[in-house]
């Protein structure tokens, strides 16, 4: 599976729309982008996933570039609850193995 | 995270006890896993399960066995625990059809004295 670069933390001003950024240089053509967040000791959750054009879901909108080499998460209207770390995953359609790297803690503040 | 049950929540264990962590789901998926996570860093991967009687080793299998019961229960042993393996264990489930979304349980906190 393809490795994922992230930013170790960052911060948002609540009400503002956060930006998380995600690096896949070495993604392949059948591998999706996926983006899970864990609030706090939680079981990680589901946000979003896409091959290659942008998705957009209740919770967030996935940006993937044109060449797929990396994505943004946007949470376009961040709240305090949307503190957590998110996790972005390479990996083809259903396979069997998800490997989470570290993630990028998200701080919201008020 | 309603679906997947984890038991123990919370366990206490000294040095060479051994434990069993149980994960049942209900959503009749094929997949699933067992994850632990340290304090500050992300999930690794110990064991998974593609489907009822099979098993795989993740990134971290060393010190565990797992049990593939039935479609329903996938089960994490510790035979002879060591305080490194103090940590948050979470079980997931997964199937194609749910659109690619994993479903993980509320974890198990495991210390290890």
């Amino acid at each position: 599976d393809a490795k994922t670069t992230q930013p170790t933390s960052m911060d948002c001003a609540e009400g503002r729309a956060a930006n998380l950024p995600c690096n896949h240089s070495t993604i392949s053509g059948n591998e999706y982008v996926y983006w899970y967040r864990q609030i706090h000791s939680q079981g990680p959750q589901y946000i979003i996933h896409g091959l290659k054009n942008n998705e957009t879901n209740e919770m967030a909108s996935l940006i993937i570039t044109e060449d797929r080499k990396s994505s943004t998460l946007i949470l376009p209207h961040a709240t305090l609850r949307d503190t957590a770390v998110y996790y972005c995953i390479v990996s083809p359609q259903g396979a069997q193995k998800l490997v989470f790297g570290q993630g990028t803690r998200l701080t919201i503040n008020p | 995270n309603a679906g997947v049950t984890q038991t123990p929540k919370f366990q206490v264990l000294k040095t060479g006890q051994s434990m069993t962590l149980q994960c049942a789901q209900d959503m009749n998926h094929n997949s699933m896993y067992w994850y632990r996570q340290d304090p500050g860093m992300g999930l690794r991967l110990i064991y998974y399960s593609a489907s009822e009687g099979t098993t795989d080793k993740g990134e971290v299998p060393n010190g565990y066995n797992v049990s593939r019961l039935n479609k329903r229960e996938f089960s994490l042993r510790l035979e002879s625990a060591a305080p490194s393996q103090t940590s948050v264990y979470f079980c997931a489930s997964y199937s194609q059809g749910t659109g690619n979304t994993i479903y993980f349980g509320e974890g198990s906190w495991l210390t290890v004295v």
